[in-house]
């Protein structure tokens, strides 16, 4: 069985500066998908960035990037120049092929001092 | 906005009561989810839709009932809950086939769901 396990619960970042929220995942596949998603207090979860299993490249967006190392199952997300608005719970979640295969983390919490 | 819609954003039922959650999906999508945030726990997926037949359950009590009467609208009917299921209730939607697959969810605001 796939798991996803993202060992920190709670992280802070002083505006303006970078930080990295972490992941790891267990799975005997060899192509899946990777997603991190932000909750904000209004509760919609927002995809971030999705990374394909397949590329080794990094996936970017804009101030967020990923490390994916797929040979240590490592999925973290690097936010820069963070802002206030990055305040939010963010998931970690793992997808194998199709419908219905979606493992999610326990979440981070990211908060962003002034 | 991500194009999924749920309604009632917040519910709160006795446990003999029937209520029901609305999804409706404006994407174009032909798979859409249930999934169960619960506090201090991973989101526990619940039903899987693809093409309105479900492909997934995940074992979840009978008192939970989805209905996908169309590509576009999914229903989540409760009945007789227990406090125990107090939870966030988040819908998704994709597009898993074709070309336009790219395995992206992309979820409803959820329903906040008590049971008293």
């Amino acid at each position: 069985a796939q798991t996803v396990t993202q060992s920190q619960p709670e992280m802070s970042v002083q505006e303006a500066e970078t930080v990295t929220l972490s992941c790891t995942y267990d799975t005997s596949e060899s192509d899946y998908y990777l997603f991190w998603y932000k909750q904000p207090p209004s509760r919609q979860m927002i995809l971030v960035i999705r990374q394909e299993a397949y590329k080794q490249q990094n996936a970017t967006e804009n101030r967020f990037s990923v490390n994916f190392q797929k040979a240590a199952k490592s999925f973290s997300l690097k936010i820069s120049d963070s802002q206030l608005g990055d305040a939010a719970m963010y998931f970690c979640a793992y997808r194998f092929q199709s419908a219905g295969k979606s493992t999610f983390g326990d979440g981070t919490t990211l908060t962003v001092k002034p | 906005e991500t194009g999924v819609t749920q309604t009632p954003r917040h519910l709160v039922m006795g446990m003999t009561n029937k209520k029901s959650l609305k999804c409706e999906q404006h994407l174009g999508h032909n798979a859409m989810y249930w999934y169960k945030q619960s506090a201090k726990k991973p989101l526990e997926l619940m039903f899987v839709y693809s093409l309105e037949e479900r492909v997934e359950n995940n074992s979840v009590p009978s008192r939970f009932s989805p209905e996908c009467p169309n590509s576009s609208h999914l229903f989540l009917h409760l009945h007789t809950l227990q406090p125990e299921d107090s939870a966030l209730y988040l819908c998704a939607s994709s597009q898993d086939l074709g070309q336009l697959a790219k395995n992206i969810q992309y979820f409803g605001a959820g329903t906040r769901l008590s049971v008293l």
